[in-house]
């Protein structure tokens, strides 16, 4: 079974600080792989997602990700966060052995922004 | 607009006591699933549905049933519910593996 590994459970960073959220899965088949944002007290929203192509992937408010097969990572990065980038991240993994059908969710990094 | 609804939103019930969750989503949406979120766990897959009458066990599906006979539609039922039923939970559809998942806002479930 896949699994998914979010190395911090908490990232504290002051605002217009660069931040890297860490995020392993355990198999290296074919995996289609995504980052999800809550903000506090409201359900999970993608934020950008990798299936195939280009390893470098980016969402429309500065995050971007990259897809490192030889590591199994997926590590997400922003140049410069903001105080409303202040919420909990989850990496998550489908793969071909359920046919993409299930998703396993890492156990999720909250990242404070400070001023 | 696309959304995904739940309902409850909030349920406190007592050991027991059977209960539904309802989820329906108007994007018609093949994919749909359910999820508990617990501190320090993340989210951990109870069941999912490929399509109508297709369901799946996730990864903690003990204690809990699904169905889903129109596609719509994807209740969570607790036949008895314990206290280590208590979590918040998510439903979720899509339509196909690769597409965006769409959460409902979530039902926080207390079981005393």
């Amino acid at each position: 079974a896949q699994s998914v590994t979010q190395l911090d459970s908490q990232v504290p960073v002051f605002e217009e600080a660069p931040v890297e959220l860490r995020c392993n899965y355990s198999s290296s088949v074919s995996v289609y792989l995504f980052w999800y944002v809550q903000y506090p007290n409201q359900g999970l929203q993608l934020l950008l997602k990798y299936l195939s192509g280009s390893t470098l992937v980016k969402s429309i408010n500065g995050f971007e990700a990259e897809f490192n097969k030889s590591q199994t990572s997926f590590h997400l990065r922003k140049p410069s966060v903001h105080i409303s980038d202040t919420a909990e991240y989850f990496c998550a993994v489908s793969d071909p052995s359920s046919g993409y059908s299930t998703l396993t969710f890492g156990k999720g990094t909250m990242l404070l922004v400070s001023p | 607009e696309a959304q995904v609804t739940q309902n409850p939103r909030y349920l406190i019930t007592v050991t027991g006591k059977k209960l539904t969750v309802t989820c329906s989503q108007n994007m018609n949406h093949e994919y749909m699933s359910w999820y508990r979120q617990d501190p320090g766990l993340g989210l951990r897959q109870i069941y999912y549905s490929m399509n109508v009458e297709a369901t799946d066990k996730g990864d903690v599906p003990e204690g809990y049933k699904v169905s889903r006979k129109e596609k719509r539609n994807f209740p969570l039922i607790l036949e008895s519910p314990s206290p280590n039923q208590t979590s918040l939970y998510f439903c979720a559809s899509r339509d196909q593996p690769r597409d965006t998942q769409y959460f409902g806002p979530g039902t926080r479930l207390t079981v005393l």
